[in-house]
C-alpha cells in the first residue's frame, strides 16, 4: 500500500534561517505531488504542484522555493524565512491515473521566531 | 467571487444529529468534488470523492451533488464523538489536477 511521510513533525526556526521540508512518498511511482500551507483562518493555501519528475509550477511568489531529485521525493525549501512563512506545512500525493483524489501527508507545523 | 465558498461554523450537534455541511462554487467546469475530514493538528483524509452529479453513499457519509446550483454537500447521520472534526470540500476540473479547497467547518458532536 501506499504511504506518505514528512519530516520534520515540528519546527522551530529564527527568522532569516534556511528550511528544508522533505516529502516522500512510498508505494507508487510517478505521483503527481503537491505542497500547500495552512495557516489559521486561511484555510488550505496550494504553493507548488509537480506534474511528472521535470515539472514544478508555482502558485504564489514568495521566498519559497520546491524541487523534486526523485520520482517520489518532493522538497520545500527557503533561504531566508520571514514570520509569516510560519504555519502548518502539508504535502500531499495523487495517483497519476486517479487524477483529482489527494492524499495528505501528516505535516509539518513550522514556527518562525 | 471567490471560487469555494464554505462556512466555517463552528457547528456543534448533540450526539446521534443528522449533519448537514455544505459548500458553494462559482467555476462551472468543475467536475471532481471531495470532501476531507481534518483532525486538530493532523493532515486532512479524503473521505468522499464524486465525480460529476449525483450521491455518493459511504457507511453513515452521504455526498451529493447539485451542478445545476454549483452546490455540494456532506451529510452525515447518527453523527459521533469522533466525528468532531474540521470538514474540507475540494473542487477539481481541467487538466491541471489542482484542487481549490473551502476554509472548512469546524463541527463538534457532544456526548
Amino acid at each position: 500500500s501506499q504511504t506518505i511521510h514528512q519530516w520534520p513533525a515540528t519546527l522551530v526556526q529564527p527568522v532569516g534561517s534556511p528550511l528544508s521540508l522533505e516529502c516522500t512518498v512510498e508505494g507508487t511511482s510517478n505521483p503527481n505531488l503537491y505542497w500547500y500551507r495552512q495557516a489559521a483562518g486561511r484555510g488550505l493555501q496550494l504553493l507548488f504542484y509537480s506534474i511528472g519528475i521535470d515539472q514544478i509550477s508555482s502558485e504564489v511568489p514568495q521566498n519559497l522555493s520546491a524541487s523534486r531529485p526523485q520520482d517520489r521525493q518532493f522538497i520545500l525549501s527557503s533561504k531566508k524565512l520571514l514570520l509569516s512563512d510560519s504555519g502548518f506545512y502539508l504535502c500531499a500525493w495523487t495517483p497519476v491515473s486517479l487524477s483529482y483524489e489527494q492524499y495528505f501527508g501528516p505535516g509539518t507545523r513550522l514556527t518562525v521566531t | 467571487q471567490k471560487e469555494v465558498e464554505q462556512d466555517p461554523g463552528p457547528l456543534s450537534v448533540p450526539e446521534g444529529a443528522i449533519v448537514s455541511l455544505n459548500c458553494t462554487y462559482s467555476n462551472s467546469a468543475f467536475q471532481y468534488f471531495m470532501w476531507y475530514r481534518q483532525y486538530s493538528r493532523k493532515g486532512p483524509e479524503l473521505l468522499m470523492y464524486t465525480y460529476s452529479s449525483g450521491n455518493k453513499e459511504d457507511g453513515r457519509f452521504t455526498a451529493q451533488v447539485d451542478k445545476s446550483s454549483k452546490y455540494i454537500s456532506l451529510f452525515i447521520r447518527d453523527s459521533q464523538p469522533s466525528d468532531s472534526a474540521t470538514y474540507l470540500c475540494a473542487i477539481g476540473g481541467g487538466s491541471n489536477y489542482k484542487l481549490t479547497f473551502g476554509k472548512g467547518t469546524l463541527l463538534t458532536v457532544n456526548p
